[in-house]
């Protein structure tokens, strides 16, 4: 198993750009997930999914747009970035049926808006 | 809401010595799941050890455990015996629903040869 991947690993992009990072994992899990990482702020949960065609808000969705079109599958969609959008990336996810929801982290993105 | 609290910015500690993490949240639900988080300068996550609220025993994994108080809301990370490669950041996680998890704000964690 690969387990949860994600491309790319860095990104620069100029404001106004759009870009989609990708993550995908092979576990069958229903449940996944996006967050960002900011120095002294932890990971805030952008969006998530707890199965193919459903997707809600997280604490922090201003600027991004998911979809969820398969099991396997979950982008994320900057639609114009803002330098304020400078952040690593992590998606994860995890088992509905597990008793103890432990979510699996791919490597995450670094991404850099100019 | 739930909300997440690592109070101790940063820490360290003597190589082969013992050095304990605070986490402290605020919850409504009386079921859920807490975690503790390693993340290396790799920048991967690693899951350290987890905790159900239901279970009264403290979690363990090797030279790694819990102080679960659930009446006072605390989850603390004990690492016993530290070695260098336990230098990271440590962030306390949250979850009753399993697809939301809510995070504190990490500890940074530096083993002192």
């Amino acid at each position: 198993n690969a387990g949860v991947t994600q491309t790319p690993k860095f990104q620069v992009l100029k404001t106004g750009q759009s870009m989609t990072l990708q993550c995908a994992q092979d576990m069958n899990h229903e449940y996944m997930s996006w967050y960002r990482q900011d120095p002294g702020m932890g990971l805030r949960l952008i969006h998530y999914s707890v199965g193919a065609g459903i997707t809600d808000q997280g604490e922090v969705p201003n600027g991004y747009n998911v979809s969820r079109s398969t099991t396997e599958d979950f982008p994320l969609r900057l639609l114009s970035a803002a330098p304020s959008q400078t952040s690593v990336y992590f998606c994860a996810s995890s088992y509905s049926g597990g008793i103890s929801y432990e979510q699996y982290f791919g490597p995450g993105t670094r991404l850099t808006v100019t | 809401a739930q909300t997440v609290t690592q109070s101790q910015p940063e820490m360290s500690v003597q190589e082969a010595e013992t050095v304990t993490l605070s986490c402290t949240y605020d919850t409504s639900e009386s079921n859920y799941y807490l975690f503790w988080y390693k993340q290396p300068p790799s920048r991967q996550m690693i899951l350290v050890i987890r905790q159900e609220a239901y279970k009264q025993q403290n979690a363990t994994e090797n030279r790694f455990s819990v102080n679960f108080q659930k009446a006072a809301k605390s989850f603390s990370l004990k690492i016993s015996d530290s070695q260098l490669g336990d230098t990271a950041m440590y962030f306390c996680a949250f979850t009753n629903t399993g697809n939301q998890f809510y995070f504190g704000t990490g500890t940074s964690l530096t083993v002192i040869p």
